[in-house]
């Protein structure tokens, strides 16, 4: 099946920096892409859409100064999050639009801001 | 908007055991729904996915079932079995406003007791 991969898969950063979340689908081309965020013991909220060669499509709620989407080629989408704080610890997960509609979901990367 | 809610939110249940796992949703309007596990601190392995057309899918003893006018979806697990214990998201996929959107559960965790 397809393969989505996430790059890191845990990161510590101080708050006040920012963090980078790759995201890419490993052997098929992805026109979307979306990002969840996951608190403890919560299901997942989806923060945006993403969407090769145009703007992010925040849902309402997501700082989109805050939470920047880049989905720069067809395999990658990046959020990095700007100036990072406590609050934005959380497991954020990636996946990838398949022909057919289906996700496909990366491993998730855990964010933790000391 | 679309809400998804599954019930139980918890199940406890002998080894063997088949079992019933509930989503239901507030729009019918969707294009698909998926089923998913979730282990602990993981990301999401994906299940079944059902086409708004269908009415069920089935993988080995899993089978999921789906009655889109009553807004009602089942994961149907039968002999349940120890490495089964996770917990298991249905998600709705829908297009609003010419975009995808989808919309996940709240979640049942299960435990299959030796």
């Amino acid at each position: 099946g397809a393969v989505v991969s996430q790059h890191p898969s845990w990161v510590i950063c101080k708050s006040g920096t920012s963090v980078k979340i790759e995201c890419r689908s490993l052997d098929f081309q992805a026109t979307t892409m979306f990002w969840y965020r996951q608190f403890p013991k919560q299901s997942l909220m989806l923060m945006a859409t993403s969407n090769e060669g145009s703007k992010a499509t925040y849902e309402q709620g997501v700082e989109k100064d805050k939470f920047l989407i880049n989905h720069a080629s067809l395999t990658l989408s990046t959020l990095t999050v700007t100036s990072a704080h406590p609050e934005d610890s959380s497991f954020y997960i990636c996946s990838a639009r398949g022909r057919r509609y289906e996700q496909y979901f990366g491993p998730g990367t855990r964010l933790t801001v000391t | 908007k679309q809400e998804v809610t599954q019930i139980p939110a918890a199940l406890s249940v002998p080894e063997g055991e088949n079992l019933v796992l509930n989503c239901s949703f507030t729009d019918s309007a969707i294009y698909n729904l998926q089923w998913f596990r979730q282990d602990p601190g993981k990301g999401l392995t994906s299940l079944l996915l059902i086409q708004s057309s269908q009415r069920e899918q089935t993988s080995g003893r899993l089978n999921a079932s789906l009655d889109k006018s009553s807004g009602r979806s089942t994961l149907y697990i039968a002999a349940s079995q120890p490495g089964d214990s996770a917990t298991y998201l249905c998600a709705v996929d829908q297009v609003v406003g010419g975009y995808q959107k989808v919309t996940f559960g709240t979640g049942t965790k299960l435990q299959v007791i030796p």
